[in-house]
């Protein structure tokens, strides 16, 4: 069946250096993606979404960068800090804000 | 803080059993949905509710049932406990395929 998933399950980044997470989406047909940060004992975090008119979207030390041709989204995280370790989904709306998860990232921050 | 609230925070039940997990939705919200997140994977969709109808579901048993009520907060029943319904279970709260706001969900341990 269609599937959300990463390719990293584990991203160790030296303070201060960019990271970058990806994701690959089977279902061609997606349309909405969203990227959330999930730390120890608390829910999803929404950080960014995109649509797939778009290739790329900016936010507060964040982009999310989208290639429809092979399928493949990526966040990148500027200037890494002890607080973005956390474990990072992107998901894909199925309709209807019906959401489908990949697996998750874990990303270690090290200084 | 997402203003979506989920009771109780922990939860031990024996294979057999039946659980009720509570959520209340952030104010204005008018759609609950349900995830089931096993350790170390990503939230598995189970079900949504719109206006206090079911309004999808996902690859989930009848066992896992489900009710919205007047002021729009939701229930989450599971009957028959299995050993591998043990997980974190999700709420998030939104206005209909508007941007979704994670409960600090239920950990369900199932002996």
């Amino acid at each position: 069946g269609e599937s959300v998933g990463l390719h990293l399950p584990t991203l160790s980044v030296q303070e201060g250096d960019n990271s970058i997470i990806n994701c690959a989406y089977s279902n061609s047909a997606s349309d909405y993606f969203i990227w959330y940060k999930q730390e120890s004992g608390k829910g999803p975090q929404f950080i960014i979404d995109i649509r797939s008119n778009m290739d790329k979207r900016q936010g507060q030390r964040v982009t999310v960068l989208l290639n429809k041709t092979v399928k493949h989204l990526s966040l990148q995280i500027a200037a890494t800090q002890p607080g973005d370790s956390a474990v990072y989904f992107c998901a894909e709306n199925m309709g209807w804000g019906k959401l489908q998860f990949g697996a998750g990232t874990q990303v270690v921050v090290t200084p | 803080e997402t203003g979506v609230t989920q009771s109780p925070t922990h939860l031990i039940k024996t294979r057999g059993q039946q659980v009720t997990l509570r959520c209340s939705s952030q104010s204005g919200h008018n759609t609950v949905s349900w995830y089931q997140q096993a350790l170390g994977q990503g939230p598995q969709f189970i079900f949504q509710y719109y206006r206090e109808e079911e309004n999808g579901r996902g690859n989930f048993p009848p066992r896992f049932s489900g009710l919205q009520f007047p002021n729009y907060s939701s229930e989450l029943n599971v009957n028959a406990l299995e050993l591998d319904d043990s997980a974190l279970y999700l709420c998030a709260s939104s206005s209909l395929a508007e941007e979704q706001f994670f409960g600090p969900g239920t950990r369900l341990t199932v002996l």
